[in-house]
């Protein structure tokens, strides 16, 4: 069955430019949330989606750090004029329900961004 | 900002030990999952505890939520080198808050 996918999987970008990073949950699945994950440590919680309504975003780290979903389903973060503390594994998860706390969450296998 | 933090960091085993991973917070926990990490992939939810005392099992793996919910561990019996991959831990404190992860167990088992 599909699982979480998230594309590319591996994005090298020159200092200063701008990255898209796409992620399709599991079809239904209301909840989708987006993790930077640094080397040597755990994934750190960036934003929250309900359906298209972003209702958390008290993870993005600047404003130069954005995402979206506009129909409910695919959605993209992007990060305008990367910088090299912008290099991390980015994952995205979704889940079923809307009970953030408890609901299973699945991983896609993440976009590995690595900023020179 | 909610600390999780997990011991120990880094462990190597020979193929049929036992082990126990912690994971503890100054806060008390509405829920605790643990989830495992291998390299190249996203993490997988082993188990989701929300009751303090509460211990559940999953084949060889035992978890265990502390009866004051805020500490758990996940003991593995005879570990086997398919065990190995990275062990996180993510605490919610609210129930609506997004999960807070600990850095991990590096888990190694040798053959």
């Amino acid at each position: 069955g599909a699982g979480v996918s998230q594309s590319p999987r591996y994005k090298v970008a020159k200092r200063g430019q701008d990255v898209a990073l796409r992620c399709d949950p599991i079809s239904g699945h209301v909840s989708l949330f987006w993790y930077q994950q640094a080397l040597g440590q755990g994934p750190e919680f960036l934003t929250y989606f309900q359906n298209e309504a972003q209702l958390d975003k008290s993870g993005l780290p600047s404003d130069r750090f954005f995402a979206e979903r506009p129909e409910g389903s695919v959605s993209t973060l992007k990060i305008q004029r990367t910088q090299q503390e912008d290099s991390a594994v980015y994952l995205c998860a979704s889940s079923l329900e809307v009970e953030r706390s408890t609901d299973t969450q699945y991983f896609g296998p993440g976009t590995r961004l690595t900023v020179l | 900002t909610q600390l999780l933090e997990q011991s120990p960091q880094f462990l190597s085993i020979q193929e049929g030990e036992n082990l126990t991973v912690y994971c503890n917070s100054s806060s008390v926990f509405s829920s605790l999952q643990w989830y495992r990490q291998e390299p190249g992939e996203g993490p997988v939810l082993l188990v989701t505890v929300v009751t303090g005392g509460e211990v559940k099992k999953l084949k060889r793996l035992t978890f265990q939520f502390g009866d004051a919910r805020k500490d758990s561990s996940l003991h593995i019996t005879a570990a086997q080198p398919g065990d190995t991959g990275l062990y996180l831990c993510a605490g919610d404190w609210s129930g609506n808050t997004p999960l807070v992860f600990g850095k991990g167990t590096r888990l190694s088992v040798i053959a």
